[in-house]
């Protein structure tokens, strides 16, 4: 069965710092691209970064870009996303998730989910 | 960047009632569009992918058709597990989100 468990949020003051860590099992976790979504209070899903399988290739949305590191630990199935100089509106559920590309199907999908983890950026 | 608009924001319906959620992309996409099921405190679950295509264990009553620009999601027979936000998502660039659609209990 997958398995993706987040840990590392909490409340940090803005400006602060927090590494979020993704421990993965049940599946080849080298084989797959991995991403973390975030969703606001009320609000709905944003990407906000993600990385391929060998980590050759990253990207950030613009609202953390320069400020958040995405990274993985192929031998210990482990995704982590360091986040910098966070901000208020940086409050959120963070989720890992995993991308599946589908065989014989052009594009893929977040098929696998953590359980979320909230971050709350607050003075 | 691509920008993808859902209609309604929210609606509400019977359960039985056919429900049609709309998404629009600010430019083409192909079929290049996914759609996700979300519960009140849990993660999102992939319902359609590549427009039209069923995921694994998603009941047939769920839908999903367009091309493009426009796509929509049809839940033919809402059922009472039903009630739950619905998300689009292109899969063409750098996976944007819908916004949106509440589905609540008439």
């Amino acid at each position: 069965e997958v398995q993706l468990v987040e840990s590392g949020g909490g409340l940090v003051k803005p400006g602060g710092s927090l590494r979020l860590s993704c421990a993965a099992s049940g599946f080849t976790f080298s084989d797959y691209s991995m991403n973390w979504v975030r969703q606001a209070p009320g609000k709905g899903l944003e990407l906000v970064s993600s990385i391929n399988s060998n980590s050759a290739y990253t990207y950030y949305a613009d609202s953390v870009k320069g400020r958040f590191t995405i990274s993985r630990d192929n031998a210990n199935n482990s995704l982590y996303l360091q986040m910098n100089s966070l901000r208020v509106e940086d409050t959120a559920v963070y989720y890992c998730a995993r991308w599946t590309t589908f065989i014989g199907a052009a594009g893929g999908g977040h098929t696998h989910w953590g359980q979320g983890n909230l971050v709350t950026v607050s003075s | 960047d691509i920008q993808m608009t859902q209609s309604p924001s929210s609606l509400s319906a019977y359960v039985g009632d056919r429900v049609t959620i709309t998404c629009r992309a600010s430019q083409s996409i192909s079929n290049y569009l996914n759609w996700y099921q979300q519960k009140p405190g849990k993660a999102p679950k992939l319902l359609i992918y590549t427009a039209s295509t069923l995921h694994s264990g998603v009941p047939s009553r769920f839908s999903g058709s367009g091309s493009g620009t426009d796509f929509t999601l049809t839940i033919s027979g809402l059922q009472p597990e039903d009630f739950a936000s619905y998300y689009c998502q292109e899969t063409d660039s750098t996976l944007t989100f819908g916004g949106g659609t509440k589905v609540e209990i008439k």
